[in-house]
């Protein structure tokens, strides 16, 4: 069974700072990773997907995300938070025969003060 | 493509009546998602249906909560009856059935159970 785990629930920040939110999967087979968004009152966004070949995955919005199979890891990361990035990051798993079905993390409130 | 689209956006109900979640999925999109969001769960998917057929629903809580989908552009989750605990914001997703693809959310409905 595939599961994911985030490690930090809140995770405040200085605008401007660097920031990583952490996930770890786990899978007994093949994977597919993505970085989900969710502001205040709306639904998720997709921010990154990890499906194959390089793994360093840039998304939208300055994000960008490692692969580790060793480390079964898909961390997040921003070199400079903005006020505006301040939402709810969830990381979520399928594994490569999926037809689609995500196993979502239970999120990470990304908190940026100014 | 207006992405997919939920209603109500919000559904406050007395315990014991019957509440219906509607959704329409994107043009195209044969993978349909209904997922509950609560503080204390996170994000639990209820149940997924491939081109129309429903594949799993070891997530709906119990005999309580239904799910149709009588064609490719309609989807409906029912209550019957509401209790206080099924309080939560239910998204529906959809997605191509292709592994890897990722799921595009609507804005989720808020439902209150008093």
């Amino acid at each position: 069974a595939q599961s994911v785990t985030q490690l930090d629930s809140q995770v405040p920040v200085f605008e401007e700072a660097p920031v990583e939110l952490r996930c770890n999967y786990s899978s007994s087979v093949s994977v597919y990773l993505f970085w989900y968004v969710q502001y205040p009152n709306q639904g998720l966004q997709l921010l990154l997907k990890y499906l194959s070949g390089s793994t360093l995955v840039k998304g939208i919005n300055g994000f960008e995300a490692e692969f580790n199979k060793s480390q079964t890891s898909f961390h997040l990361r921003k070199p400079s938070v903005h006020i505006s990035d301040t939402a709810e990051y969830f990381c979520a798993v399928t594994h490569g025969g999926s037809q689609g079905n995500l196993i979502f993390g239970k999120g990470t409130k990304l908190s940026v003060k100014p | 493509d207006a992405g997919v689209i939920q209603s109500p956006r919000h559904e406050v109900t007395e315990m014991g009546q019957e509440v219906t979640l509607r959704c329409k999925p994107i043009s195209g999109h044969n993978s349909l998602f209904w997922y509950r969001q609560t503080m204390m769960r996170g994000l639990e998917l209820l149940i997924y249906f491939n081109n129309n057929v429903p594949i799993d629903d070891s997530g709906m809580p119990e005999d309580r909560f239904s799910a149709k989908m009588p064609n490719a552009s309609f989807s409906t989750l029912k209550i019957q009856p509401s209790e206080p605990r099924d309080s939560a914001v239910y998204f529906c997703a959809s997605s191509l059935n292709r592994g890897g693809t990722e799921a595009f959310f609507g804005q989720g409905t808020r439902l209150t159970v008093v």
